[in-house]
């Protein structure tokens, strides 16, 4: 079956420490998204790749890091520069143009 | 700059009646719009889509949502609620003159009350 994983579902960490969330999708879609979810906020984008080897920063990149090196992966990092990193993070893929997006079940991410 | 409006938190329905959950948008071109539901604790799941054409669209589960140019609205309805509806609804944005950027309104938590 074609979907996109996400993993872990759980994620802890202490503060201070980077931390990397896994994405990786088989539907053979050229495009990737990384959203954060906090209650009341809704969805926030935090980057996205049309393309391999290329990203753009979303509406709220900083503190955040990405890479698309193979067309299937798209990991997000958490850096120590992220000032509230907790939070539901959710990966998402589309073919280009009106199709809709194909989300992931989600990585909860906790840092104390 | 893109931007998408869901003005009620939360939306309370008794089972059988008709319900309706807003969205307001901006964009600077012509919009594609989306409707996702989210049940707990997992990704968000596809609804319907306007492109273009009939300004009423049909999606999954019964529920459709009428696109509304001069109002910049693509409001979500069904005509008769089910317990199971109950869910978080979010309602997206692609600005087709702004490549693939996706936006998303804060959600509507929708309580449907049996």
């Amino acid at each position: 079956d074609g979907g996109i994983t996400q993993s872990p579902k759980y994620l802890f960490r202490k503060e201070g420490q980077n931390v990397t969330l896994s994405c990786e999708q088989n539907l053979n879609h050229d495009a990737m998204y990384w959203y954060r979810q906090d209650p009341g906020q809704g969805l926030r984008l935090i980057y996205y790749s049309q393309i391999v080897n290329d990203f753009q920063k979303g509406d709220i990149a900083e503190g955040y890091s990405v890479s698309r090196e193979k067309k299937e992966s798209f990991p997000l990092t958490v850096t120590s520069a992220q000032k509230n990193p907790t939070a539901f993070y959710l990966c998402a893929s589309s073919i280009q143009g009106d199709s809709p997006l194909h989300f992931g079940n989600g990585t909860r991410l906790t840092v104390t | 700059a893109q931007s998408v409006a869901q003005p009620e938190d939360q939306v309370n329905v008794a089972e059988g009646n008709p319900l309706t959950v807003k969205c307001t948008y901006s964009v600077s071109g012509n919009p594609y719009l989306f409707w996702y539901v989210q049940y707990p604790n997992r990704g968000l799941q596809f609804l319907l889509k306007y492109i273009t054409g009939d300004n009423l669209v049909k999606g999954s589960y019964g529920f459709e949502a009428e696109f509304n140019k001069s109002q910049t609205s693509f409001h979500l309805k069904k005509p008769s609620a089910l317990v199971s509806d109950s869910a978080l609804y979010f309602c997206a944005v692609r600005d087709k003159g702004a490549g693939d950027k996706i936006i998303f309104g804060k959600g509507t938590r929708l309580h449907i009350l049996p």
